[in-house]
């Protein structure tokens, strides 16, 4: 089975800071990449997602994220954040091959920017 | 992207009872899928559902624990059953959008038993 892991449980930087969330992924065969982010009292949102193509994908917000094949990674950046930008982070992958529609989650980061 | 209900909010309640959990969603989807969302710690799968078929559970869920039904195409629901602390979690509901693979949320149920 499909396993996720995301580097950092928290982040704590200060507005302007840039930011970047590590996630790496365990299957070696075809996959679909999420970022998806949670900010206090809201519900789970899709960031941006990678399926095929261009491997830095932009996403809402000015967040982006770049699929390394070689290394099993699709970290999270986004240059200067904003304390709007505390939220937590869940990276997700999707491996249709191996299990259809369902997506594995990372343990999350949680970011705290301070103003 | 779908919009996404679910009732209740958030709920108290006594170990040993059962809750049910509503998920409505305003279009007509093929999947919807039951997460749980435990104090600290991620999401995990409980079980796929579609219109028509039994729910497909999750290693480690199972049916009588966790019934969920799925009348249609934009409603489903879960119950948690013979409820004990350790079900307390926010429970999720997703479905999936029109693109392939892509999943949409709901706000979650919190529930906390005492």
């Amino acid at each position: 089975a499909q396993s996720v892991s995301q580097h950092n449980h928290h982040v704590i930087l200060s507005e302007a800071a840039s930011l970047e969330l590590g996630c790496n992924y365990s299957y070696g065969g075809t996959v679909n990449l999420f970022w998806y982010v949670q900010y206090p009292g809201q519900h789970l949102q899709l960031l941006l997602k990678y399926f095929s193509g261009d491997p830095l994908v932009k996403g809402i917000k000015g967040f982006e994220a770049e699929f390394i094949k070689s290394k099993f990674s699709f970290n999270l950046r986004k240059p200067s954040v904003q304390w709007s930008d505390t939220a937590e982070y869940f990276c997700a992958v999707n491996a249709p091959q191996a299990a259809g529609n369902k997506l594995t989650f990372g343990g999350g980061t949680r970011v705290l920017v301070k103003p | 992207s779908a919009v996404i209900s679910q009732k209740p909010s958030r709920d108290i309640c006594q170990r040993g009872t059962s809750l049910t959990i509503q998920c409505q969603v305003d279009s007509q989807v093929t999947m919807m899928f039951w997460y749980r969302q435990q104090p600290g710690q991620s999401l995990t799968l409980i079980a796929t559902a579609n219109q028509g078929s039994e729910a497909t559970y999750e290693s480690g869920f199972v049916i009588d624990k966790f019934p969920i039904s799925r009348p249609n195409l934009t409603f489903s629901t879960l119950t948690v059953s013979n409820m004990s602390p350790e079900d307390s979690s926010i429970y999720l509901c997703s479905v999936l959008g029109s693109l392939p693979y892509e999943q949409y949320f709901g706000p979650g149920t919190r529930l906390t038993v005492t």
